[in-house]
């Protein structure tokens, strides 16, 4: 398996627009986290999944952020419309019904 | 409530030092406690956690309930542990519960 794949690995946009992070979790995992990560307060668990559906989402923002689990394999943050203090790393990690979470490579988003 | 604390935003040590990365934490059942570490340009991984009572790279943390601590050591630094290293408690409901992190830097 080659682990947590997203996308973009790097994403540069200007203040306003939709930026949507992409997500595919190691198969047959059951639960799905975003996390976003700043120098400024570290490491924050936005949202998180179990078997598609999305469980606890009071780390989210505003509602400019929502998050979806279409399906077993692929979820998607989206961001509309994205601000420059959204800039940050965002990652996504899975996990199959225990404390190990499996972690992505991050998207690092520049919001300009 | 449950909180995961990290002291120390920045620690920097010189090559052969004793390193000490501190953790405390506010739980109210049995804690399950875990190192992850993001090493440059690198994903966050798992370092060690504290049932498996295991040392990684050197690495040991104890679990202390007396004082509510998990911190994280090492009796002599190397160049390659510079990273960035995250404290997390496991809640009931399997999620993470993070610290800030701290940011390792060994000096040659």
């Amino acid at each position: 398996d080659a682990g947590v794949i997203q996308s973009p690995r790097h994403e540069v946009t200007e203040m306003g627009q939709e930026v949507t992070l992409r997500c595919k979790p190691i198969s047959g995992h059951d639960y799905l986290f975003w996390y976003r990560q700043t120098m400024m307060r570290g490491l924050e668990l936005l949202i998180y999944f179990n078997n598609n559906v999305p469980i606890d989402d009071s780390g989210m923002p505003e509602d400019r952020f929502s998050a979806k689990m279409p399906n077993a394999s692929f979820s998607t943050l989206k961001i509309q419309p994205s601000e420059p203090r959204d800039s940050a790393v965002y990652f996504c990690a899975s996990s199959l019904q225990g404390p190990r979470q499996y972690f992505g490579p991050g998207t690092r988003l520049t919001v300009l | 409530a449950q909180r995961v604390t990290q002291p120390e935003k920045l620690l920097s040590v010189f090559k052969g030092a004793p390193v000490e990365l501190k953790c405390n934490y506010s739980y109210s059942g049995s804690p399950e406690l875990f190192w992850y570490v993001q090493y440059s340009r690198q994903r966050l991984q798992l370092l060690l956690r504290h049932i498996s009572r295991e040392s990684i790279k050197g690495f040991t943390a104890d679990l202390n309930k007396g004082e509510t601590s998990f911190h994280l050591k090492k009796p002599f630094a190397q160049e390659e542990d510079s990273a960035m290293y995250y404290c997390a408690l496991i809640d009931s409901n399997y999620q993470l519960i993070w610290g800030a992190g701290t940011k390792l830097i060994i000096k040659p």
